[in-house]
């Protein structure tokens, strides 16, 4: 099993709802990350789990929470989201937190109303 | 910002062609990854250049690092529509000992059958 799952692969909220993405890997990998991408732009790196811990959090508002329940697991939990958070959210896991490639989802497309 | 700057941002060849992508960075790195993007889908992982490297092969895609001039190339040889997409280097940068894998604006690159 060389995959991320990644779900749901299309989400619409509110902006007062609460909701989660959710991903998972079987590979054994140790390091999981969440990216979001805009339109057009390349992915921009959100958060970095290794080994179960957050490692990096590259200034991202608390609207977002991440949360790695186990080493298979990562969600991402959305609250109170604004229109401009409309983007495609991909996450990513690694064998070791260095040198080492990442497997990316197929994202979930988000739409904030 | 320590992502990768890819030139150009859009090639257009005809099958059968080979195809340049460059990208150039600012700050020393653990190594160099290549992903190439479909259309709103997950990124496809294809080659990683450790930093001690100067070339790497895979198939019909070859893959330079010139640590001196902080830049790197990807030659995609007789390209095939297939080949169509967007194609991003993400440069690992030192990051207190986690990969932080962060992306550059891509080329889009577009095969003419």
């Amino acid at each position: 099993d060389t995959e991320v799952t990644q779900t749901p692969k299309h989400l619409v909220m509110g902006m007062t709802n609460k909701k989660s993405l959710k991903c998972e890997q079987h590979m054994g990998h140790r390091a999981m990350y969440w990216y979001k991408q805009k339109a057009k732009k390349p992915p921009e790196l959100m958060f970095v789990y290794s080994y179960e811990k957050l490692s990096i959090n590259e200034s991202v508002p608390s609207r977002f929470s991440p949360e790695c329940p186990n080493s298979s697991l990562l969600n991402l939990h959305l609250h109170a989201l604004q229109p401009e958070d409309s983007a495609l959210y991909l996450c990513a896991s690694s064998q070791e937190t260095e040198n080492t490639e990442a497997f990316f989802g197929q994202g979930t497309r988000l739409t904030v109303v | 910002s320590q992502q990768g700057e890819e030139d150009p941002q859009a090639l257009s060849i005809q099958e059968g062609e080979n195809a340049t992508m460059n990208c150039s960075y600012k700050t020393s790195i653990n190594n160099l990854q290549w992903y190439r993007q479909n259309s709103g889908r997950g990124l496809v992982h294809l080659i990683l250049i450790r930093s001690n490297e100067r070339e790497k092969h895979s198939g019909r895609l070859r893959v330079t690092l010139d640590t001196s001039k902080k830049s790197s190339s990807l030659l995609i040889t007789a390209s095939r529509a297939a080949d169509t997409a967007s194609y991003f280097c993400a440069p690992d940068f030192h990051s207190g000992g986690y990969q932080k894998v962060t992306f550059g604006i891509g080329t889009k690159l577009q095969v003419i059958p």
